[in-house]
């Protein structure tokens, strides 16, 4: 049972190139969600899908995408990077949006 | 807008003191709060639940109390140990969406 897993754990991109960072779990979980790490800012949500199919923006989602592609994976894309981007992405996932949130170990993203 | 404050931002102890992390939340209308423990370069490991209806969550050595009245919640750890070294962050969950609002996080450090 390995929880929630990400890749890639680190990655370098430069200005404008896209990427998609990819998150699972094997928890069957309903609820997952993308976040990001800044110092100073603390945990911000970017995108959230309270059940397969659905999916809705938190505080940050501009310059993002997402996809929940079945119930245990959930995407999210950069279409073209810009260097505020540069951060660190953490993938939860919660058995109903009400519950226990479990997060992945993180990718580290850096925007040139 | 909800807003979560943690104080004090970092705190450093002898091993075996007993300790209290506080969080604060501006809009007492919340669903749950969670405590979770972060390493460095790590995810989140969630450590408590506390459902607006509780007061208190215990797990080991850890005791959270909510106050929604006041907006306050609290961590305590009893007889800390340096494998407690690490960042403490509280999140708030305003809705039922899931959708958690945190906290900067307190730093703790427990001297051998």
């Amino acid at each position: 049972n390995a929880g929630v897993t990400q890749t890639p754990k680190f990655q370098v991109l430069k200005t404008g190139q896209s990427m998609t960072l990819q998150c699972a779990q094997d928890m069957n979980h309903n609820s997952m969600y993308w976040y990001r790490q800044d110092p100073g800012m603390g945990l911000r949500l970017i995108y959230y899908s309270a059940s397969e199919g659905t999916t809705d923006k938190g505080e940050v989602p501009n310059g993002y995408n997402v996809s929940r592609l079945n119930k245990r994976e959930f995407s999210l894309r950069l279409e073209s990077a810009a260097p505020s981007q540069t951060s660190v992405y953490f993938c939860a996932s919660s058995g109903i949006p009400q519950e226990t949130q479990y997060f992945g170990p993180g990718t580290r993203l850096l925007v040139l | 807008k909800q807003e979560v404050t943690q104080i004090p931002a970092a705190l450093s102890v002898p091993e075996g003191e007993n300790l209290v992390l506080n969080c604060s939340f501006t809009d007492s209308a919340i669903y749950n709060l969670q405590w979770f423990r972060q390493d460095p370069g790590k995810g989140l490991t969630s450590l408590l639940l506390i459902q607006s209806s509780q007061r208190e969550q215990t797990s080991g050595r850890l005791n959270a109390s909510l106050d929604k009245s006041s907006g306050r919640s609290t961590l305590y750890i009893a007889a800390s140990q340096p494998g407690d070294s690490a960042t403490y962050l509280c999140a708030v969950n305003s809705g039922n969406t899931g959708k958690l609002i945190f906290g900067q996080g307190t730093t703790l450090q427990v001297k051998p």
